[in-house]
């Protein structure tokens, strides 16, 4: 199994909080994605890197943020948690997209913001 | 844009029977890679098979196999000989280029696979 921890696992937090999750890698991986599972949407891209501050938008990017100051972490953040954003979040690494990569995922943290 | 399409929401199956999941996918690509994950209740996203789509052959991992038809766009998994440790939620998913969104997977919606005793 690909070594990537994620924390917190579970986290329950208030509407306009900030919340950071956090992605770590001992695979040292250059690409580190963020997604969200959603009933009825399967998981879709939030952000993405492809390198140490090296970050970029994906389809579902509003009201968050990224961070990756060491290869071995991604930081994703939700400057002010609204209600949409309760769901379950997967952190996935790759080492080479352009040679078709496969992309191994982490254990995911489950939001939820009342 | 790419897309993704599981048309089967559940599907069910007896203990060591075969089962297909169906996938089909729209694209403007020529090479591509497609993906099946499994997920059980404890929400761990595994790869179950991989197929590139610059080769005819059919993958194949163990009692998995996929069939995958370019020209119709369709990537289909064959479970055999099915087992209770089989039942979870499947995620057929294509992978982009790396230019679009850093070679992001595009998942569909899942199937959720019961096997019965």
């Amino acid at each position: 199994d690909a070594g990537i921890t994620q924390s917190p696992r579970h986290k329950v937090t208030e509407t306009g909080t900030p919340v950071t999750l956090r992605c770590h890698q001992t695979e040292n991986h250059r690409y580190m994605y963020w997604y969200r599972q959603d009933p009825g949407h399967g998981l879709r891209l939030i952000h993405y890197s492809y390198g140490v501050k090296d970050t970029d938008k994906g389809e579902v990017s509003d009201g968050y943020s990224v961070s990756r100051s060491k290869t071995e972490d991604f930081l994703l953040t939700l400057e002010s948690a609204t209600s949409s954003q309760t769901s379950v979040y997967f952190c996935a690494i790759s080492e080479s997209p352009d040679l078709g990569e496969t992309q191994y995922f982490g254990p995911g943290t489950r939001l939820l913001v009342l | 844009a790419q897309t993704v399409t599981q048309s089967q929401p559940e599907m069910s199956v007896q203990e060591a029977e075969t089962v297909t999941l169906s996938c089909t996918y729209d694209t403007s690509e020529s090479d591509y890679y497609l993906f099946w994950y499994k997920q059980p209740p404890s929400r761990q996203m595994i790869l179950v098979i991989r197929q590139e789509a610059y080769k005819q052959q059919n993958a194949t991992e163990n009692r998995f196999s996929v069939n995958f038809q370019k020209a119709a766009k369709s990537f289909s998994l064959k479970i055999s000989d099915s087992q209770l440790g089989d039942a979870a939620m499947y995620f057929c998913a294509y992978r982009t280029s790396y230019y679009n969104q850093g070679g992001k997977l595009i998942f569909g919606q899942g199937t959720e696979l019961s096997v019965k005793p």
